[in-house]
């Protein structure tokens, strides 16, 4: 069974800190990871992906891979207000994505 | 940006009826998938569909669903016989790649409601 595991929240943190989201996952076959945001009632947009152990920066976002310790992170820079969602962890193996539970995120200005 | 279209938004059934949930994939893309998400719980794989035929399903996606490429363009999800607990909201997603640097787009969605 591929579970990937998040902390619910809800998450606040005040405008302009670092929120630091994590996610485990059990499937060591699994190759690549992302992670998504999603808003109440919408579909999940891409922020980031990831495929190697180590760091991998956009802009304010930063995702992190263990991949010993089936561990992926995201980090966000100065949050804004506008921030203020569900973050999806989401872990693939062949053709199929495995998604969290999702981290609610409020980003208070 | 290229985006991923799905019609209808919002679609209201009755139980033991079928209904067909439409996508049109961004038009470069190779792999489509269908994902589903029930009220306040996770988003759940049901299949993907590569070169006109399924390449992996789940153990949701079962005889009561299918899905087809009819065309060059679209690509639906068939429910056949609803039931209460097909009521979701249910997206559809396109890759370039498996996965890549791309990664899914997902459409917009469509809510499905089963009464």
């Amino acid at each position: 069974q591929k579970e990937v595991e998040q902390n619910s929240g809800p998450l606040s943190v005040p405008e302009g800190a670092i929120a630091s989201l994590n996610c485990t996952y059990s499937d060591r076959g699994s190759q690549s990871f992302f992670w998504y945001r999603q808003y109440s009632g919408k579909s999940p947009e891409l922020i980031m992906s990831i495929y190697s152990n180590g760091d991998k920066e956009d802009g304010r976002f930063t995702a992190q891979l263990n991949k010993a310790s089936q561990y992926v992170s995201l980090l966000i820079r100065d949050s804004q207000p506008s921030d203020s969602a569900t973050y999806l962890c989401a872990v693939q193996r062949a053709r199929q994505l495995t998604f969290g539970s999702g981290t609610q995120l409020t980003v208070l200005p | 940006e290229p985006e991923v279209t799905q019609t209808p938004s919002h679609q209201v059934t009755q139980m033991g009826q079928e209904v067909i949930l439409r996508c049109v994939p961004i038009s470069n893309h190779l792999y489509f998938y269908w994902y589903r998400q029930i009220l306040g719980q996770k988003v759940e794989f049901l299949v993907s569909f590569y070169n006109n035929e399924i390449s992996e399903k789940s153990e949701i996606f079962d005889d009561q669903f299918s899905v087809e490429r009819p065309d060059g363009s679209n690509f639906t999800l068939k429910i056949r016989s609803t039931k209460l607990e097909d009521s979701a909201m249910y997206f559809c997603a396109s890759s370039e790649g498996t996965g890549g640097a791309g990664g899914y787009t997902f459409g917009s969605g469509t809510r499905l409601t089963v009464v």
